[in-house]
């Protein structure tokens, strides 16, 4: 099993622009979890699915921010429009029962 | 609400002694407690978990670490610590009404020669 997959590593991009952030979970697992990592908030779920349905998006931190889950294999995190402040560090989870799998990550820096 | 703490930022340990990476939680009913541990630019990787049973769970790398359930502690735990061991910890405890894993702020373990 190759793991959550995310793609890509890292991003940098003009204030403004649209990110896509990409994630590939593990196969069978049937929940996707959004965090992001920064030095001062630590690392904040920002929205997750079960079942490719989401349950709680109240970590979303405004409505620049935007997530879906066509299929059980993708998921999205959209950015649009970026701002300087959205710089962080994006996992995607996914899980089954009570296992869970992270992904490197992406690095997105806004400039 | 459930909820993590660390209360350590920092804990630096000499290589070859002991070394703990403090963590108290908050649930209401039997919790799902997990370690993870993060190296510098990389992703979170998965140390160990308690669901049930044994109090002392035995993890990756020769950590483990005991569940207290009157002390609602979940101390990280390893005999002799090594350089290679330096990195961000962090402890979790799943939301059992949603399945998500609430992070504590994590504590950043460094480990001199």
């Amino acid at each position: 099993d190759a793991g959550v997959i995310q793609s890509p590593r890292h991003e940098v991009t003009e204030m403004g622009q649209e990110v896509t952030l990409r994630c590939k979970p593990i196969s069978g697992h049937n929940s996707l979890f959004w965090y992001r990592q920064t030095m001062m908030r630590g690392l904040e779920l920002l929205i997750y699915f079960n079942n490719n349905v989401p349950i709680d998006d109240s970590g979303m931190p405004e409505d620049r921010f935007s997530a879906k889950m066509p299929n059980a294999s993708f998921s999205t995190l959209k950015i649009q429009p970026s701002e300087p402040r959205d710089s962080a560090v994006y996992f995607c989870a996914s899980s089954l029962i009570s296992g869970f799998a992270f992904g490197s990550g992406t690095r997105l820096t806004v400039v | 609400a459930q909820s993590v703490a660390q209360p350590e930022d920092q804990v630096n340990v000499a290589e070859g002694n002991p070394l703990t990476v403090k963590c108290t939680y908050s649930v209401s009913g039997n919790p799902y407690l997990f370690w993870y541990v993060q190296y510098p630019n990389r992703g979170l990787q998965f140390l160990l978990k308690y669901i049930t049973g044994d109090n002392l769970v035995k993890g990756s790398y020769g950590f483990e670490a005991e569940f207290n359930k009157s002390q609602t502690s979940f101390h990280l735990k390893k005999p002799s610590a090594l350089v290679s061991d330096s990195a961000l910890y962090f402890c979790a405890v799943r939301d059992i009404y949603g399945g998500k894993l609430i992070f504590g702020q994590g504590t950043e373990l460094s480990v001199k020669p």
